[in-house]
């Protein structure tokens, strides 16, 4: 079953404009969500995550993502893209911490691209 | 903190042999690793998580015998790809993490191409 779908394999935004990246989970009980961000030829660096604290969280390089329950939402956005910005984000859900779990599973990935 | 390395980075080996890939963690000690595979514009698919000490769990579909995994150090896994066929060729992505901590550290990577 897909505990992880991010809407849309390829956005494109104008340099300045507002970044929003979707994810929406599957899970029974409250998961861990994770924002990952690859360059290419690279490994994943970790954005930001959330963990059952404050569900507005704040990352890296201005990103932030807001857990919405009701929703079952995790989106990512930043106010201003940065030409550096561009690269491949990955949503990831542990979907049963609580149970000692620590597999991830990810989402299909979404292709950011930057237009000057 | 929290750096994880992978070696070789990039390797090209005929069809049939054997290739060892390492993944280490090394400002930490990693009670878990975890083996991922990646195609060409896709996501990564978990291959295995090893623990320190232990035999590996595979992921339904992965062959064991064909992705050796050992995990003898806290702070070094291996994945072997044995008789690598062309079909093997992928990006290969090791992660780390701390029991407990429920974040995984990744290392950059090894392009694996078989000819």
């Amino acid at each position: 079953a897909q505990s992880v779908t991010q809407l849309g394999s390829h956005v494109s935004v104008s340099e300045g404009a507002l970044v929003l990246l979707r994810c929406n989970y599957s899970s029974s009980v409250p998961p861990y969500l994770f924002w990952y961000v690859q360059y290419p030829n690279q490994g994943l660096q970790l954005l930001l995550k959330y963990t059952s604290a404050a569900t507005l969280v704040k990352g890296i390089n201005g990103f932030e993502a807001e857990f919405k329950k009701s929703e079952t939402s995790f989106h990512l956005t930043k106010p201003s893209a940065h030409m550096s910005d561009a690269a491949e984000y990955f949503c990831a859900v542990n979907p049963m911490p609580n149970f000692g779990n620590e597999k991830l599973t990810f989402g299909t990935g979404t292709r950011l691209t930057i237009i000057p | 903190g929290a750096v994880v390395s992978q070696h070789p980075s990039r390797v090209i080996c005929k069809s049939g042999t054997s290739v060892k890939i390492e993944c280490r963690s090394l400002d930490f000690q990693a009670t878990t690793m975890f083996w991922y595979r990646q195609f060409p514009k896709q996501s990564l698919m978990l291959m295995a998580t090893s623990n320190e000490g232990s035999k590996a769990t595979y992921e339904q579909g992965v062959e064991k015998d064909k992705f050796l995994i050992n995990h003898a150090s806290l702070t070094l896994s291996t994945l072997t790809v044995t008789s690598a066929h062309p079909e093997d060729s992928s990006f290969y992505i090791c992660s780390a993490s701390l029991r407990g901590s429920y974040e995984q550290y990744f290392g950059p990577g090894t392009r694996l191409t078989v000819t």
